[in-house]
């Protein structure tokens, strides 16, 4: 495989479940990102690894909680999320701090129900 | 604060060219990128400017001026193909990291 994979690609789950997201990229990037992508607004950037330390937490609510164990993993574990969490979940990966860009993956439609 | 403005919608013929306007205040500016983003898929990169002026790539082209805090993006010859959302972005500058912070994205609908 190459480039950055999400999956699931959609996920539905109830308020009080616990779920997770994975991302993994064939890049060899340094860097990777969650974002959230709601409709009718901007993409927010979430989380920020960089060497796989986070670099960047941008007051994320504690039901989200990222892990990144290795330079090519990403996961967002989810609990006890809100129906207005409900979006299309990103990942970024990125190789110089993003000073060619960032290639994303296609991304996980999440529901909460 | 940060703030980048692109318009939320526009309509333009097949065969046609568009202009897709972005305007930006951030801090810490490392260059502004243009991505496409068909519905349900991931956004792919399309040009990247750090430098003024205009950067062409066959049938897209971008322009910067970091003095106006203003670009576009220009789409040649139009096809069906290229409706899509364009998200304009900024490379950021600031604490640890850069960040690329997004508008909120132009629906274009290419018309017969």
């Amino acid at each position: 495989e190459t480039g950055v994979t999400q999956t699931p690609r959609h996920l539905v789950m109830g308020m009080t479940n616990k779920k997770s997201l994975k991302c993994e990229q064939h890049l060899g990037h340094n860097a990777m990102y969650w974002y959230k992508q709601s409709a009718k607004k901007p993409l927010e950037l979430m989380f920020v690894y960089s060497l796989e330390e986070r670099v960047e937490n941008n007051s994320v609510p504690s039901r989200f909680s990222p892990e990144c164990p290795n330079s090519s993993h990403l996961f967002l574990h989810l609990h006890t999320l809100q129906p207005e969490d409900s979006a299309l979940y990103l990942c970024a990966s990125s190789q110089d701090q993003g000073l060619y860009g960032y290639t994303f993956g296609s991304g996980t439609r999440l529901t909460v129900v | 604060g940060q703030n980048i403005d692109q318009p939320t919608e526009m309509t333009a013929t097949e065969g046609a060219i568009v202009q897709i306007n972005c305007t930006y205040q951030t801090s810490g500016f490392n260059g502004l990128f243009w991505y496409q983003q068909h519905a349900g898929e991931a956004p792919t990169f399309l040009s990247y400017n750090v430098l003024d002026g205009l950067e062409e790539k066959g049938r897209f082209s971008s322009f910067l001026s970091r003095s106006k805090g203003y670009s576009y993006l220009l789409l040649k010859e139009l096809q069906m193909k290229d409706s899509a959302s364009y998200l304009c972005a900024v490379l950021n500058y600031g604490g640890a990291t850069n960040k690329l912070i997004f508008g909120t994205g132009t629906l274009l609908a290419v018309q017969p």
